[in-house]
């Protein structure tokens, strides 16, 4: 189906372990966004990409790793993870046609770091 | 600095009560986009709507409505006759032109008893 996914849905990992979480469009949208969603914060930009190879940091990239080799996917990783990164991801993707921006959301992966 | 105020931060209503979600932005920007999106108890991030600056005209999509003012740097958001699915965290976002990314709210949990 089309869409944006995101893999895994789920997952629980020791502090220090590095982590990647995938992220796939079949939009060939050009922008892609990782967020991260805490009781308080709201969303909050880790970091984002305007094409294959462009990355640019987000309101809270420390800790945080992305690639982006293909326009389709745009993994996260965290390099040493620690618990203050336990939280629920949210990988997004928008286009510029038209000025519009709207970003879609992928279902989200909820990581418990322990 | 661009910034989104969802003063509300939890709405309880009874079913077929119309609710109101207030946000409020600040941008020094004259061309913008304002959004709002759906985060229900099964926690996908939905996009609702987008409005332009340069658009004022309100909106209405069935039980959902939306009163952009320029003048009072306001996007509120109503629901007539609100029903129990209408229950989930709403976010109002806002993109200032020339930039991809959006600035969110902290969110609204909206409540709705049968």
């Amino acid at each position: 189906d089309a869409g944006i996914t995101q893999s895994p849905r789920y997952k629980i990992t020791e502090t220090g372990r590095q982590v990647t979480l995938m992220c796939h469009q079949t939009w060939s949208h050009s922008y892609m966004f990782w967020y991260r969603q805490d009781l308080g914060h709201g969303l909050r930009l880790i970091y984002y990409s305007a094409a294959a190879d462009i990355t640019d940091k987000g309101e809270v990239p420390d800790g945080y790793v992305v690639s982006r080799s293909k326009t389709e996917n745009f993994p996260l990783t965290l390099e040493s993870a620690t618990r203050s990164q336990t939280s629920v991801y949210f990988c997004a993707s928008s286009e510029t046609v038209g000025g519009s921006y709207e970003q879609y959301f992928g279902p989200g992966t909820r990581l418990t770091v322990t | 600095a661009q910034k989104v105020t969802q003063a509300q931060t939890e709405i309880s209503v009874v079913e077929k009560e119309d609710v109101t979600l207030d946000c409020v932005y600040e941008t020094r920007d004259t061309t913008y986009y304002l959004f709002w999106y759906k985060q229900p108890p099964s926690g996908e991030l939905v996009f609702l709507i987008r409005r332009n600056s340069f658009d004022e005209q309100n909106e209405i999509s069935g039980r959902y409505s939306w009163n952009f003012q320029k003048s009072t740097s306001s996007f509120n958001f109503t629901i007539t006759a609100s029903q129990v699915v209408d229950s989930a965290v709403y976010f109002c976002a806002l993109r200032e032109s020339g930039y991809s990314t959006l600035t969110f709210g902290k969110g609204t949990m909206l409540l709705v008893s049968p």
